[in-house]
C-alpha cells in the first residue's frame, strides 16, 4: 500500500534544544497529520494541515510546536524549545481527501528529550 | 471529548484459536471506524475501514462487527497464526475535522 516515510527514526536531544521531525507523505495526498504517543498511552491527535494551513489542532499542540510543508517537500513538525514531556513517538499520516479517506501512517519518530 | 476504550491490552492465544478485541466509543455521531495493525518498527497498517452503515465486515481471516446500539466495534480473528502477532489499534472518525480517536492498543501474541 501507500507508504509514508519519517526521518529520523530516533532522535535524542537535550531539553531546550530545537528538533525538527520530517515526514515524507504519500505523493498525491493533500492532508497531513501529526499524532503523539507517549509510551504505554494512547496515540493522540496533534494537528492536521492542508493547503499550507493548520486546519485543526488539539490542546497537546503547544505554542512551542509548529508545522509546515514548504514547496511540497517534507511535512515537518518543529518543537522549539523542547521539554521533557515532549518525549514520545510522533506519527505522521497523510490522506488524499478529508472526510472519507484512510489516513496512512509512517513508522514514527522516537523522540527522547533529556 | 470522544473516548475510545480498547480491551484487552494484552492477549495471548494459540495458533488456530480465535482472538477478539473490542473497542467502545462514546460519540454517537462517529461514522467511520478503522482497525490498524502495527508490527515492531513499522507504521500502522490499515486492516479495515468500516462505515457506520455496515454492521458486519469480512476481511481476510478476520471479521469486524459494529454494534451501534452499544457503541462497540470488535475485531475477530478466526484462526490466528503467528504472523498476526502485533499491536492492534481501533480508531474512529466522529464529527471532528479529520482527527482520529485511537484506542490504547492491544498487544496480540500468537503462540505457535
Amino acid at each position: 500500500g501507500p507508504k509514508v516515510l519519517q526521518i529520523p527514526s530516533h532522535q535524542i536531544i537535550d531539553m531546550g534544544q530545537m528538533v525538527t521531525l520530517n515526514c515524507d507523505p504519500v505523493s498525491n495526498h493533500l492532508y497531513f497529520y501529526w499524532y503523539k504517543q507517549i509510551l504505554g498511552q494512547q496515540m493522540e491527535f496533534l494537528v492536521n494541515f492542508y493547503n499550507g494551513k493548520v486546519m485543526e489542532k488539539s490542546k497537546l499542540f503547544k505554542d512551542q510546536f509548529s508545522v509546515e510543508r514548504p514547496d511540497g517537500s517534507y511535512f515537518t513538525l518543529k518543537i522549539q524549545p523542547t521539554a521533557l514531556e515532549d518525549s514520545a513517538v510522533y506519527f505522521c499520516a497523510s490522506s488524499f481527501r478529508l472526510n472519507q479517506d484512510t489516513q496512512y501512517f509512517g513508522p514514527g519518530t522516537r523522540l527522547l528529550v533529556l | 471529548g470522544e473516548q475510545v476504550e480498547q480491551r484487552p491490552p494484552h492477549l495471548s492465544v494459540r495458533e488456530g484459536d480465535s482472538a477478539v478485541i473490542i473497542c467502545t466509543y462514546t460519540d454517537p455521531n462517529s461514522y467511520y471506524f478503522f482497525w490498524y495493525k502495527q508490527e515492531p518498527g513499522a507504521g500502522l497498517q490499515l486492516l479495515m475501514k468500516v462505515f457506520s452503515s455496515t454492521e458486519i465486515n469480512e476481511g481476510q481471516g478476520f471479521t469486524v462487527l459494529l454494534n451501534k446500539k452499544d457503541k462497540q466495534l470488535s475485531l475477530n480473528l478466526t484462526a490466528a497464526h503467528p504472523g498476526d502477532s502485533a499491536v492492534y489499534f481501533c480508531a474512529d472518525r466522529g464529527s471532528a475535522l479529520g482527527r482520529l480517536h485511537f484506542g490504547a492498543g492491544t498487544q496480540l501474541i500468537v503462540i505457535p
